[in-house]
């Protein structure tokens, strides 16, 4: 069962910001919003994680709605090397690993 | 650190062979992670393990499939015979524990070519 749910695919244009959004309304209360993408030929890299409260790094932020139902994932500017899949897990402390959904892919016009 | 370093990067090998693919976690991680990914079928999760030991192998496809961690620092994924739909590439990652707050460290992968 897929625990989040997230866009087939988006496309934005280069320097602008990029929302990418992501249910999650079976999230329990242990489980940690975790965001990641893949490059072409590359293996997953981790983007941000939280719990509850919005994060911020150098790579992007992570707006956590108040029901935890919901996130979405903010690039502040978009470049063409953003191009990329993008996918958001749920990470909780129990026997499951991390388990990758579809993702979605970010395409970047120039 | 070097990050997580798997080996071979590429396979190429005959159907009925027996392939080993191996990996290095992140030094003082706890969990390792074995995926692999097929345009089909996406990432998926074939087993993991915490402090060495398998926690969850229901990801692995079949009994030709086996996965070990002797110790900390390495772990061998190996198909045995191998046959042309275990054509893929395989990832494995680490992260410090298996709690929710710690992020995971991927591979380059191993491309795996079953001809």
């Amino acid at each position: 069962d897929a625990k989040t749910t997230q866009p087939n695919s988006m496309e934005s244009n280069e320097e602008e910001p990029v929302h990418l959004p992501c249910n999650h309304s079976t999230i329990s209360g242990t489980d940690y919003i975790h965001w990641y993408r893949q490059l072409p030929s590359q293996g997953p890299e981790y983007v941000i994680h939280g719990l509850t409260s919005n994060v911020n790094n150098r790579m992007a932020s992570l707006a956590i709605a108040e029901d935890r139902k919901s996130s979405t994932l903010i690039l502040h500017r978009a470049t063409l090397r953003d191009a990329a899949v993008y996918y958001c897990i749920l990470m909780g402390g129990g026997a499951d690993g991390l388990t990758f959904g579809k993702g979605t892919h970010l395409i970047i016009q120039p | 650190d070097a990050g997580v370093i798997q080996s071979p990067r590429h396979e190429v090998t005959e159907m009925g062979q027996e392939v080993t693919l191996r990996c290095k976690p992140i030094s003082g991680h706890n969990s390792l992670f074995w995926y692999r990914q097929t345009m089909m079928r996406g990432l998926e999760l074939l087993i993991y393990f915490n402090n060495n030991v398998p926690i969850d192998d229901s990801g692995m496809p079949e009994d030709r499939f086996s996965a070990k961690m002797p110790n900390a620092s390495f772990s061998t994924l190996k198909i045995q015979p191998s046959e042309p739909r275990d054509s893929a590439v395989y990832f494995c990652a680490s992260s410090r524990n298996r709690q929710g707050n710690t992020e995971a460290f991927f591979g380059q992968g191993t491309r795996l070519t079953v001809v």
